[in-house]
């Protein structure tokens, strides 16, 4: 299958900073990327979904200024976390798609503390 | 608005024990579905894919199937391993559209030697 690489897999910032986890797909076009939120034992929530030059589409109660996402090019989106606070320490994972469409690959998912 | 379930939230089990776990959607309409493996603190294993078409999928020890119309499909686990245990997610994709996943909150299996 295609693969999609995450960066980093961990990361532990201070309360206030923000900070920048990447989504690339390396061997296609990613026409669509998806970010997804997991606390734990739950499930993947769905933060937004975004198209290649377009801007990113929010799920409701997602703050588009608080998640920064740019899909600036087919192969790579990016999620920044912007004055990060202790609560939105969670698991981020991000999923590409392909112009076809038929399936989506994840990322190995990045882990954000924030203290 | 789509909802999955998994039942059982967790199960245990010993080594070469078959099993079957259970994922139920609420809206029929569905593009295809889609189990995954999650180890502790990782990402994502595609397992199988199920076409809104197909009926079943098999690979290797793994058998999903699909009952599109009663929202049901179930993954059957041969001969179960210690390396088997992870969590299980099901995820249905509700168009062909760009739109994206919908997750359940998955089962926990834990395989003993």
């Amino acid at each position: 299958g295609a693969v999609v690489s995450q960066h980093p897999s961990w990361v532990i910032c201070k309360s206030g900073t923000s900070v920048k986890i990447e989504c690339r797909s390396l061997d296609f076009q990613a026409t669509t990327m998806f970010w997804y939120r997991q606390f734990p034992k739950q499930s993947l929530m769905l933060m937004a979904t975004s198209n290649e030059g377009s801007k990113a589409t929010y799920e409701q109660g997602v703050e588009k200024d608080k998640f920064l996402i740019n899909h600036a090019s087919l192969t790579l989106s990016t999620l920044t976390v912007t004055s990060a606070h202790p609560e939105d320490s969670s698991f981020y994972i991000c999923s590409a798609r392909d112009r076809r469409g038929t399936e989506a690959f994840f990322g190995q998912g990045t882990r954000l503390t924030v203290v | 608005k789509q909802e999955v379930t998994q039942i059982p939230a967790a199960l245990s089990v010993p080594e070469g024990e078959n099993l079957v776990l259970n994922c139920s959607f609420t809206d029929s309409a569905i593009y295809n579905l889609q189990w995954f493996r999650q180890d502790p603190g990782k990402g994502l294993t595609s397992l199988l894919l199920i076409q809104s078409s197909q009926r079943e999928q098999t690979s290797g020890r793994l058998n999903a199937s699909l009952d599109k119309s009663s929202g049901r499909s179930t993954l059957y686990i041969a001969a179960s391993q210690p390396g088997d245990s992870a969590t299980y997610l099901c995820a249905v994709r509700p168009d062909q559209a760009g739109t994206a996943l919908i997750f359940g909150k998955g089962t926990t299996l834990s395989v003993s030697s």
